[in-house]
């Protein structure tokens, strides 16, 4: 089952504007990760959120955490072409050992 | 310091073949994890290894076998490969329990005909 959802499935814009994905889950959560997946590649973690926390930057990321509606954000600022790549929110429901559970991703394209 | 690496990269099968999927990490880490990823999917969890010694179901196991070898070595194993084994299969670790996150491999691409 994918417990998280993203909104949305696919999103193009121009170099230097900024991306918003979401992503919705549906238990509760102990942290909630978001991944980056360059074609062809495997999954790089870009941050991490805990359950107690609203807000968390990284550079140009910047990721909200909503635990009343079971949701996340993550955005890009000043995006890039080298930005282009799926990303993926992961759900930890550390019972015993954490298993993720992913999303089916965003599919971001960056046009220069 | 290599992180997490996989053989094959690519391997194409008959159905009914078996084969095995090599993990490794240098990372020193005590949990490891298989996943498969289907076209315009996420990942889906196949097993896991919390440490050494220990293996465990994850969301999709069925015609999967596991083998921890080591703290190192985390390998998977199809008895009978299937078309629905068709897929893009990744390795990761992770540190211990806790909140950390996870660190994956490059994925073999297995294709079964």
């Amino acid at each position: 089952s994918q417990q998280g959802e993203e909104d949305p499935q696919a999103l193009s814009i121009q170099e230097g504007e900024n991306a918003t994905m979401n992503c919705s889950y549906k238990t509760s959560i102990n942290n909630l990760q978001w991944y980056r997946q360059n074609s062809g590649r495997g999954l790089v973690h870009l941050i991490l959120i805990r359950s107690n926390e609203r807000e968390k930057h990284s550079g140009r990321l910047r990721v909200t955490l909503d635990t009343s509606k079971k949701s996340s954000s993550l955005l890009i600022t000043a995006s890039r072409a080298a930005d282009t790549a799926s990303y993926f929110c992961a759900t930890d429901t550390y019972q015993g050992a954490q298993k993720l559970v992913f999303g089916q991703g965003t599919r971001l394209t960056i046009n220069p | 310091n290599a992180g997490v690496t996989q053989t094959p990269k690519f391997q194409v099968l008959k159905t009914g073949q078996s084969m095995t999927l090599q993990c490794a990490q240098d990372m020193n880490h005590n949990s490891m994890y298989w996943y498969r990823q289907d076209p315009g999917m996420g990942l889906r969890l196949i097993y896991y290894s919390a440490s050494e010694g220990t293996t465990d179901k994850g969301e999709v196991p069925n015609g999967y076998n596991v083998s921890r070898l080591n703290k190192r070595e985390f390998s998977l194993r199809l008895e009978s490969a299937a078309p629905s084994q068709t897929s893009v299969y990744f390795c990761a670790s992770r540190r211990t329990s806790g909140q950390y996150e996870q660190y994956f491999g490059p994925g073999t691409r297995l294709t079964v005909t």
